[in-house]
């Protein structure tokens, strides 16, 4: 079965440090682009970032509401899928979903995880 | 930065037919993709690189995109299909729509 999930939410004080994962299963990780996708509470999904594959260097792009703070990192050897949030801002609660990329450009997201919540609060 | 606009809501009766749209400038020249959210659950994607479906959607989803529009049209609408939907492309960067929550009266 095709699986993405998250772990590694939870509570953090403004200005604060998350590191969030996704272990992925059921295909060949190496081969995609993965992306960051949140949601706010009661609204709506907000791209944050993706990695491409090793084919494309790894390279990473971001929102810019969150470049400069966010890292977006892979392991192909473990299938899994980081998110480095530092500096945090309550404006960055949310759900936070890894989803898989279809390995274009302007692809779409074909598999999502179940979402991990980041609650940044005082 | 682009933007894409879609009703906050549609309402329906069920076994009739649903569009929801997308616009944005020039957006016929974009790919566009759509996923539908249920409460408490992660989006699925229904249509992708403006209509085609992936497998294990109905195919009464379809998906269309010309001009400054698309559109998600969802023919004989069931209960089920209550969901909110999200419009999506690429502009530098992933762009998504704010959503339309169908209702299905």
């Amino acid at each position: 079965e095709v699986q993405l999930v998250e772990s590694g939410g939870g509570l953090v004080q403004p200005g604060g440090s998350l590191r969030l994962s996704c272990a992925a299963s059921g295909f060949t990780f190496s081969d995609h682009y993965m992306d960051w996708v949140r949601q706010a509470p009661g609204k709506g999904l907000e791209w944050v970032g993706r990695t491409r594959n090793k084919a494309n260097s790894y390279t990473t792009e971001y929102a810019a509401s969150v470049k400069g703070r966010f890292t977006i990192s892979r392991d192909d050897s473990k299938n899994s899928l980081y998110l480095q949030m530092n500096s945090l801002k309550t404006e960055d609660t949310a759900v936070y979903y890894c989803a898989r990329g279809t390995n274009g450009e302007d692809d779409a997201f074909d598999i999502w995880g179940q979402g991990t919540m980041v609650t940044v609060s005082s | 930065s682009y933007v894409l606009t879609q009703p906050p809501s549609v309402s329906v009766a069920p076994g009739k037919t649903a569009r929801i749209t997308c616009g944005g400038n020039n957006i016929g020249s974009k790919s566009v993709h759509w996923y539908q959210q249920k409460p408490g659950q992660a989006p699925v994607l229904v249509i992708y690189y403006d209509s085609d479906r992936p497998s294990g959607i109905p195919e009464r989803f379809s998906g269309s995109n010309s001009g400054n529009t698309a559109t998600l049209t969802i023919s004989r609408v069931e209960a089920g299909d209550e969901a909110d939907y999200y419009c999506q492309v690429w502009d530098s960067s992933s762009i998504f729509g704010g959503g339309t929550k169908l209702t299905v009266l």
